[in-house]
């Protein structure tokens, strides 16, 4: 069975800092990765998408990056956090090719708080 | 601009009620609705996938798609206090390469023991 994991679970950072956040996933082979952000008391935003290696398409222009190294790999960036970061970062993966049944499945999550 | 709306709540219902979450969405393209359920500080799990018109039932879930009005609903039957939670609606439409997510800013369901 397919699993997703995200790391780290929690994260403070200070404003201006750098930020690093992985998402890996196992039991399946390219699939489509996503970086999406929750705020407080909000709906999920989506930020980044990526269907292969080295392939990523942005949704929301900001100070986050994304790079997809390996197969199964996808991590979010940032030189210099700012106050708007903080929020609820989740990674999901999905098929890709299902058609009207592409279903998107979470990981469990990173909260960052940005002081 | 695809916009998925949904009634913020709180909705709160009696244990061993019917709970009737609703969603609009704006975009005709849109062909296939998911409704995921996230309990407060983790992550959305899914409940289950609609993307032809009438109903479609799992368990004690039933989807209802009305692509006319623009419209999906979400019921929950002998609503249970684990039900508590909030339910986002999604819309699934192609974007490039990829099929993308339009989530909804969620209902929150609150069941009564």
């Amino acid at each position: 069975s397919q699993t997703i994991h995200q790391w780290p679970a929690t994260l403070v950072q200070p404003v201006g800092s750098p930020l690093s956040l992985e998402c890996t996933v196992e039991g399946t082979s390219n699939p489509n990765l996503y970086w999406y952000r929750q705020a407080a008391g909000r709906g999920l935003q989506l930020l980044f998408y990526s269907v292969g290696i080295g392939q990523i398409s942005s949704e929301v222009p900001q100070n986050l990056s994304a790079s997809r190294p390996q197969d199964r790999q996808f991590i979010l960036s940032s030189k210099k956090l700012l106050l708007s970061d903080s929020g609820f970062y989740l990674c999901a993966w999905s098929v890709g090719l299902a058609g009207l049944t592409d279903t998107q499945y979470f990981g469990p999550g990173t909260r960052l708080t940005v002081l | 601009q695809k916009e998925v709306e949904q009634n913020s709540g709180p909705l709160s219902v009696p244990e061993g009620a019917i709970a009737s979450l609703n969603c609009t969405y704006s975009d005709r393209g849109s062909q296939s609705f998911f409704w995921y359920r996230q309990y407060s500080g983790k992550s959305p799990e899914l409940i289950m996938f609609i993307y032809s018109n009438g109903d479609k039932e799992d368990g004690r879930f039933t989807a209802q798609l009305n692509k006319a009005s623009q419209y999906v609903s979400l019921l929950i039957r002998d609503s249970q206090p684990s039900d508590s939670a909030t339910y986002l609606c999604a819309a699934l439409f192609s974007s490039g390469s990829a099929r993308q997510l339009t989530f909804g800013s969620g209902t929150q369901l609150t069941v009564l023991p």
